[in-house]
């Protein structure tokens, strides 16, 4: 089944403990992204990165690291979580780095954080 | 820059009850146009898409219309359904451009 799986779906953790969000996907997608999602501010996307050791900056990457060292996977990395990082986080995938802008996205479940 | 608006929620429907959620695009270039849903605890699913002017999506009884005279992309349903209680996200993306979505719209549908 084509899925994008994320780990863990709920943390609870505390300011400046390191913390990473695993994502992976089956499909051979090139591109991969993180979104935050928050109450009245919809997603916004948090880094992206169009194949492997190829990352950038999304709208609000400040407080997060991302690495594609394998295509599959895109882990989201927080090395020192503040409380304003409480949040939904989504991956997602796609095919298409760059020509039709129609290839469907497809996003994981969500983790949700906390941050105390 | 590009953008995505929506109407503001919450939607509140009884069960076959006719639902249109507006969203207006404002972009530069040629964008694809995208409805995304959103279940309970789930993560995000495409519900329809449309390439072009004029372009209708659908799926599952919901329709948009790609108007660029107006520059919309709403969103209908003849009859609703409990099942359809969910967050919808219109969403919009060039080519080799990240979606941009708008801040989304609660349904909530009773029975």
């Amino acid at each position: 089944e084509a899925q994008v799986t994320q780990n863990p779906r709920y943390l609870i953790t505390v300011t400046g403990k390191k913390l990473t969000v695993t994502c992976s996907q089956n499909m051979n997608h090139e591109y991969m992204s993180w979104y935050r999602q928050d109450p009245g501010l919809g997603l916004r996307q948090i880094y992206y990165s169009m194949n492997v050791e190829v990352t950038d900056k999304g709208d609000v990457p400040e407080g997060y690291k991302v690495s594609r060292k394998e295509k599959r996977n895109f882990p989201l990395i927080l090395e020192s979580p503040s409380p304003n990082q409480t949040s939904l986080y989504f991956c997602a995938s796609r095919t298409g780095t760059s020509g039709s802008s129609s290839y469907e996205q497809y996003f994981g479940p969500g983790t949700r954080l906390t941050v105390t | 820059g590009d953008s995505v608006t929506q109407m503001e929620g919450p939607v509140t429907l009884s069960e076959e009850a006719f639902l249109t959620i507006n969203c207006t695009y404002t972009a530069t270039g040629y964008p694809s146009l995208f409805w995304y849903v959103q279940y309970p605890g789930e993560g995000l699913q495409l519900l329809l898409k449309a390439t072009k002017a004029d372009d209708k999506g659908s799926n599952k009884g919901f329709e948009a219309t790609y108007r660029k005279e107006t520059t919309s992309f709403h969103l209908e349903k003849g009859s609703v359904q409990v099942s359809d209680s969910a967050v919808y996200f219109c969403a919009l993306r060039k080519a080799g451009t990240a979606l941009i979505f708008g801040k989304g719209t609660t349904l909530s549908v009773s029975s």
